[in-house]
């Protein structure tokens, strides 16, 4: 079976501070996808970042990077400079090539202090 | 805010009533989902639509009955619900392996 596992329920970051939020993930396939997508309190999911399994690179998108360790099926996400704005669920995700489902993690809740 | 949005936003019921969600995109993706989300549990995927054909029923007890009638809209037909099916249940589209785009969620009440 396919899951994904986030250990930790909360984090704080200070702000202008960074944080790095887990995922472990379990899955016999070759070709995936994982993600992370971003809950605010009261608005809408939306995606933070995508990575494709068979890419070693780590993706990045602005003050978003993964650490993405295939063998270890880890794929951390760190906040560089966290912004008051950043403070929501976070949420781990996976799925396979031709899946038609996201296989989601139970999510992090980060707060960010000022 | 991502052209996708749901209506109502906040729905309280009691277990005896009939009640529908709805959701309406404008980003003209083949593929909509309904997940449930419960409070400290991982989102749950209750039904998945392509090209309007319901292509997965994920074990969903029968009080929730799902519809699509063209690919702008997407519903969710409630009825004898459970207090344990209150939850935030959202509505998204897009192929998983690229971006999922979400509603803003209904926030539903079972009394």
């Amino acid at each position: 079976a396919q899951t994904v596992t986030q250990s930790q329920p909360e984090m704080s970051v200070q702000e202008a501070e960074t944080v790095t939020l887990s995922c472990t993930y379990d899955t016999s396939e070759s070709d995936y996808y994982l993600f992370w997508y971003k809950q605010p309190p009261s608005r809408q999911m939306i995606l933070v970042i995508r990575q494709e399994a068979y890419k070693q690179q780590n993706a990045t998108e602005n003050r978003f990077s993964v650490n993405f360790q295939k063998a270890a099926k880890s794929f951390s996400l760190k906040i560089s400079d966290s912004q008051l704005g950043d403070a929501a669920m976070y949420f781990c995700a996976y799925t396979i090539e031709y899946g038609n489902k996201l296989v989601f993690g139970a999510g992090t809740i980060l707060r960010v202090k000022s | 805010e991502t052209g996708v949005t749901q209506t109502p936003r906040h729905l309280v019921m009691g277990m005896t009533n009939k009640k529908s969600l709805k959701c309406e995109q404008h980003l003209g993706h083949n593929a909509m989902y309904w997940y449930k989300q419960s409070a400290k549990k991982p989102l749950e995927l209750m039904f998945v639509y392509n090209f309007k054909e319901q292509t997965e029923n994920n074990s969903v007890p029968s009080r929730f009955s799902p519809e699509c009638p063209n690919s702008s809209h997407l519903f969710l037909h409630l009825h004898t619900l459970q207090p344990e099916d209150s939850a935030l249940y959202l509505c998204a589209v897009g192929r998983p392996k690229e971006t999922q785009y979400f509603g803003p969620g209904t926030r539903l009440l079972v009394l």
